[in-house]
């Protein structure tokens, strides 16, 4: 079985501060991973994916993750918080294949503060 | 090209009511995928749809079911609702062969 696990549902940094939220996941087979943000009333936006290809993957808006198999970890990072960072970030997983079923973490909220 | 887009965006429903929401993917999307989100639970998956065909399922009670058109237009119905059914539901779409699901902005569904 697959799960997720997000450390702290709620970060708070300075503008200009590094962002880093946490990610652990859990898998008996090789993973997909997925982080996603969502803006208040609206839908889940991709903001990078690791897929078995480099284990630094970087997405859009600055952020990047590293995948490290021995930690079992997929940690978003952004060297330099934005205002406009705030929002509800998701770490989720799937397998490979057609499988479509993403098992999610239950969120961090990032506060961006001026 | 259109994003997925699902309707109605709100909807206000009594508890024992049904109600269907509707989900239109991204022009050649053939997989649907949907989920429930509550601030309790967070985001569980429901079912995908694909060509027509229940791919994957969720584990949800009977009272949830979907379906997928030809045209791979999907729809999700609630019977009987309970308050508990009140969350943010949410439809994504994918291409074959993609790993990244597209998602709508969701219908959020409350129940009195």
């Amino acid at each position: 079985a697959q799960s997720v696990t997000q450390l702290g549902s709620h970060v708070s940094v300075s503008e200009g501060a590094l962002v880093l939220l946490r990610c652990n996941y859990s898998s008996s087979v090789p993973p997909y991973l997925f982080w996603y943000v969502q803006y208040p009333n609206q839908g889940l936006q991709l903001l990078l994916k690791y897929t078995s290809a480099a284990t630094l993957v970087k997405g859009i808006n600055g952020f990047e993750a590293e995948f490290k198999k021995s930690e079992t970890s997929f940690h978003l990072t952004k060297p330099s918080a934005h205002m406009s960072d705030a929002a509800e970030y998701f770490c989720a997983v799937s397998h490979a294949g057609n499988n479509r079923k993403l098992i999610w973490g239950l969120g961090t909220s990032l506060a961006v503060n001026p | 090209k259109a994003g997925v887009t699902q309707t109605p965006r709100y909807l206000i429903k009594t508890r024992g009511q049904q109600v269907t929401l509707s989900c239109s993917p991204i022009s050649g999307h053939r997989s649907v995928s949907w989920y429930q989100q509550t601030p309790g639970q967070g985001l569980q998956f429901l079912f995908e749809y694909f060509s027509e065909t229940q791919r994957n399922k969720g584990n949800f009670p009977g009272r949830f079911s979907g379906r997928q058109f030809s045209n791979s237009r999907s729809e999700m119905n609630v019977s009987t609702l309970e308050l508990g059914d009140s969350a943010l539901y949410l439809c994504a779409s994918s291409a074959e062969g993609d790993t990244e699901a597209f998602f709508g902005q969701g219908t959020r569904l409350t129940v009195v």
